[in-house]
């Protein structure tokens, strides 16, 4: 079946630039998730959304990040005035509920020149 | 392509081999555990989870052991193959909330033929 699904799979972005990033989870799924994840380290959590309300966005680095899951489906990850330290893979993982398994898609990957 | 745990602790067997991969997670109160596989360019992949109630949980030749004693997990993966070759994370579901992942250093796995 389909798997959760992010696009675009690249971007290069001009630092001071804003970028948008989708994530399109798996049909059903009520919890969605977006994670940063920098070369050599594990993911880290960035925000959490239940259907359509955001219920934790304590990771966010800084309030130029903003995510929106307007009806509780597809979500995006906004970066505004992007910096070269917000160059990272942006994953995006779902799953039916708590004790449930997250499921990731294979990331955007961003680069800021 | 770019690599995911370019310093990452290895771990070097042969095929065939059983491979443990250790991981220490940080909060007792977490009450949820998830291990990942990760290749290049990929999303983590679910491998197998257990709950904070279970020390010991079987797969399909892996096996999850929890010991919240010394906050604990290990994975262990049988007649390990070629194609097992990647970096795992443990991650561990803390309070508040229970939902977002934490997730430890990883470790990669190289399957020699």
């Amino acid at each position: 079946g389909a798997g959760v699904s992010q696009s675009p799979r690249y971007k290069v972005a001009k630092r001071g630039q804003d970028v948008a990033l989708r994530c399109d989870p798996i049909s059903g799924h009520v919890s969605l998730f977006w994670y940063q994840q920098a070369l050599g380290q594990g993911p880290e959590f960035l925000t959490y959304f239940q259907n359509e309300a955001q219920l934790d966005k304590s990771g966010l680095p800084s309030d130029r990040f903003f995510a929106e899951r307007p009806e509780g489906s597809v979500s995006t990850l906004k970066i505004q005035r992007t910096q070269q330290e917000d160059s990272a893979v942006y994953l995006c993982a779902s799953s039916p509920g708590r004790e449930q398994p997250q499921h990731f898609g294979d990331g955007t990957r961003l680069s800021i020149l | 392509g770019e690599s995911v745990g370019l310093h990452l602790p290895t771990l070097s067997v042969q095929e065939g081999d059983n491979s443990i991969i250790n991981c220490a997670y940080s909060n007792s109160a977490s009450d949820y555990f998830i291990w990942y596989k990760q290749e290049s360019g990929k999303g983590p992949q679910f491998i197998i989870d257990i709950r904070s109630n279970m020390d010991k949980r079987q797969g399909q030749r892996v096996t999850v052991l929890l010991n919240k004693t010394v906050k604990h997990l290990s994975l262990q993966i049988a007649a390990t193959q070629p194609g097992d070759s990647a970096v795992y994370f443990c991650a561990e579901t803390p309070p508040p909330g229970f939902q977002k992942l934490v997730f430890g250093t990883g470790t990669r796995l190289l399957v020699s033929p």
